[in-house]
């Protein structure tokens, strides 16, 4: 089954203990992306990648960092979470990009705590 | 950057009603609008997109319209069903390049049975 993987999908954590939320694609896509969403903000976008070795920051990197080593992986790094970190964030894959039309498959979620 | 507002951020209609959801966008170069709908617990899913060479896009109860001169665009649900209760969203992006998704901020469906 294509899908977009997430783990772990629940996590409450302390401020400035570092963790890592994992996303996986198995449908060869080429762009990944990472969104949080808040109340009343929508989605706003962390991180993307266009392949493996290329990332560029998307609204709101400030607190995260991502890496691209492998096409289907591109995980979320919190080097030292902190509770405004609080959130729901969304792992999305799509073939080569937004801006070629192509439907970007969203993962099921990682709702995040940071006491 | 690209700024997309959408409206109404909470919708209630009784079923068998119409709804409809609109988007406004800032940057004139957009010409790739797509909704997604996010169900409860699960991740935002494409419903419909439009081009900007393209006035109108139907897909069975659904519709998308789109006013390049005004610069919105709107989502038509017809026929409402408790299932079509959910968050949508709408976006925007400019095609040809690797530019990306800016979404709107959702509207919350509500379908009373």
């Amino acid at each position: 089954e294509a899908q977009v993987t997430q783990n772990p999908r629940y996590l409450i954590t302390v401020t400035g203990k570092k963790l890592t939320v994992t996303c996986s694609q198995n449908m060869n896509h080429e762009y990944m992306s990472w969104y949080r969403q808040d109340p009343g903000l929508g989605l706003r976008q962390i991180y993307y990648s266009m392949n493996v070795e290329v990332t560029d920051k998307g609204d709101v990197p400030e607190g995260y960092k991502v890496s691209r080593k492998e096409k289907r992986n591109f995980p979320l790094i919190l080097e030292s979470p902190s509770p405004n970190q609080t959130s729901l964030y969304f792992c999305a894959s799509s073939f080569r990009g937004s801006g070629s039309f192509d439907e970007q498959f969203f993962g099921p979620g990682t709702r995040l705590t940071v006491l | 950057g690209e700024n997309v507002e959408q409206h109404p951020s909470t919708l209630s209609v009784q079923e068998g009603d119409s709804a409809v959801i609109k988007c406004t966008y800032s940057d004139s170069a957009s010409n790739y609008f797509p909704w997604y709908k996010q169900e409860l617990g699960k991740g935002p899913q494409l419903i419909i997109d439009i081009r900007s060479n393209v006035g109108e896009k139907k897909d069975q109860r659904i519709a998308v319209t789109l006013n390049k001169t005004a610069k919105h665009f709107s989502l038509h649900i017809t026929e409402t069903q408790p299932e079509d209760s959910a968050v949508y969203f709408c976006a925007a992006s400019i095609s040809g390049g690797y530019s990306t998704l800016t979404f709107g901020k959702g509207t919350m469906l509500l379908v009373s049975p």
